[in-house]
Parts: C-alpha cells; structure tokens; sequence
C-alpha cells in the first residue's frame, strides 16, 4: 500500500525568506502523481503544484518549486519569497491507480513571522 | 476553473435527525467525486469514492447506512448524514476529479454540529 509521510509537524519562516517542507512517499508503481495542497484557516484546499512521476524536471509555479528525487521517493515543496498569505497547513498527496485516490499525509503547519 | 461548490457551509441539528450536504462541480463534469471528514488540527480522512450512476465505495470502517452517498449526475453527489449523532460533529470536504492527472478540486467544506 502506499504511504506519504510529513515529518515536519510544524515550520516557521521569516517573510521574504525561502521554507522547504520535506515529504516522503512509498509506492512500488512506476505511473503516479504527487501534489502538494495548502489548506488557510478558511479550510479550502487549494492545489498549490503537481508533478508527474514520469517527468524528470520538477515542476514550478511561480514562487512555488518541488525536489522530486524519484529514487529517493522524496518530493519536497520550496517556498521562495515567503509572504504572510503563506500561512497554511500544507499537506503532501500521493495519486496513482485506478481508483483516483489521494493519499494525504499529515500535513505541516506553516507560520509565516512579518 | 475547476470550481466545487458544498452546500450548506454550517449546520447546526438536532440528535437523531438527518443532514443533506451537496457537491456540486460548477463549470466541468466530473469523472469521480470524493467525500472527507477532518477533524481539527488532522489530516482529510478519506469517507468515500462516489461515480455517477453507480454505488460509492466507501472505505473500511465507514458506516455505509449512516453515510448515504448519492451520485445523481455528472455535477452533483449528496453525502446524506442519517440519524446523526454527536459524535458525527466534524468537518465534511468533498473533492472532484476531472480525470486528468488525479488531481482533485475541493469544495469549501460543512461544518456539522449534531447537538
């Protein structure tokens, strides 16, 4: 079965300054998706990046970039420029097979100090 | 694009009594539609996977008579909270898939208080 595993309860960055929140996932397929989803204190979820598996370069989105080492089965989600909006929780997803389901893992409170 | 709405956002009822919440996908039709519950300070805990047309399949340790899942269309699937007790307190999130790349798109959630 898979697994995604956010060993990082919780994180702290100064505004204007870059975070790295670290996830790690354990799967045997060879075809699936990773994403990275930030939840403000209004509860919405909002998909924030997505990578394909079989894609080498990592996928940015403007202030917003992943490490995707595939080997490693590790995805981690850099934060450049950080802002006060930043402030979420952000939770790491794994998407393969043929049901669509999503993996979470157990998310990483991230505080932004001004 | 790819907006989910959740109807209602709060609701507040009575022991024993049954609660309606709706998901709708506003501008794309909808492959597969996910129901969640969280609860505070935790992770999305998967309740649900519902297609259009035919029955969810819910997951291990999910009450499939407590938690009615009703695919009607494309845009739309119920999650119907019957008799519902205190305990059934929580936060409900759907999600939609468009069935490219697996991504989901979630609504904004309800918040149920069974008093």
């Amino acid at each position: 079965a898979q697994t995604v595993t956010q060993s990082q309860p919780e994180m702290s960055v100064q505004e204007a300054e870059t975070v790295t929140l670290s996830c790690t996932y354990d799967t045997s397929e060879s075809d699936y998706y990773l994403f990275w989803y930030k939840q403000p204190p209004s509860r919405q979820m909002i998909l924030v990046i997505r990578q394909e598996a079989y894609k080498q370069q990592n996928a940015t989105e403007n202030r917003f970039s992943v490490n995707f080492q595939k080997a490693a089965k590790s995805f981690s989600l850099k934060i450049s420029d950080s802002q006060l909006g930043d402030a979420a929780m952000y939770f790491c997803a794994y998407g393969g097979g043929a049901t669509n389901k999503l993996i979470f893992g157990t998310g990483t409170l991230l505080a932004v100090q001004p | 694009g790819a907006v989910v709405s959740q109807h209602p956002s709060r609701v507040i009822c009575k022991s024993g009594t049954s609660v309606k919440i709706e998901c709708r996908s506003l501008d794309f039709q909808a492959t597969t539609m996910f129901w969640y519950r969280q609860f505070p300070k935790q992770s999305l805990m998967l309740m649900a996977t519902s297609n259009e047309g035919s029955k969810a399949t819910y997951e291990q340790g999910v009450e499939k008579d407590k938690f009615l899942i009703n695919h009607a269309s494309l845009t739309l699937s119920t999650l119907t909270v019957t008799s519902a007790h205190p305990e059934d307190s929580s936060f409900y999130i759907c999600s939609a898939n468009r069935g490219r790349y697996n991504e989901q798109f979630f609504g904004p959630g309800t918040r149920l208080t069974v008093l």
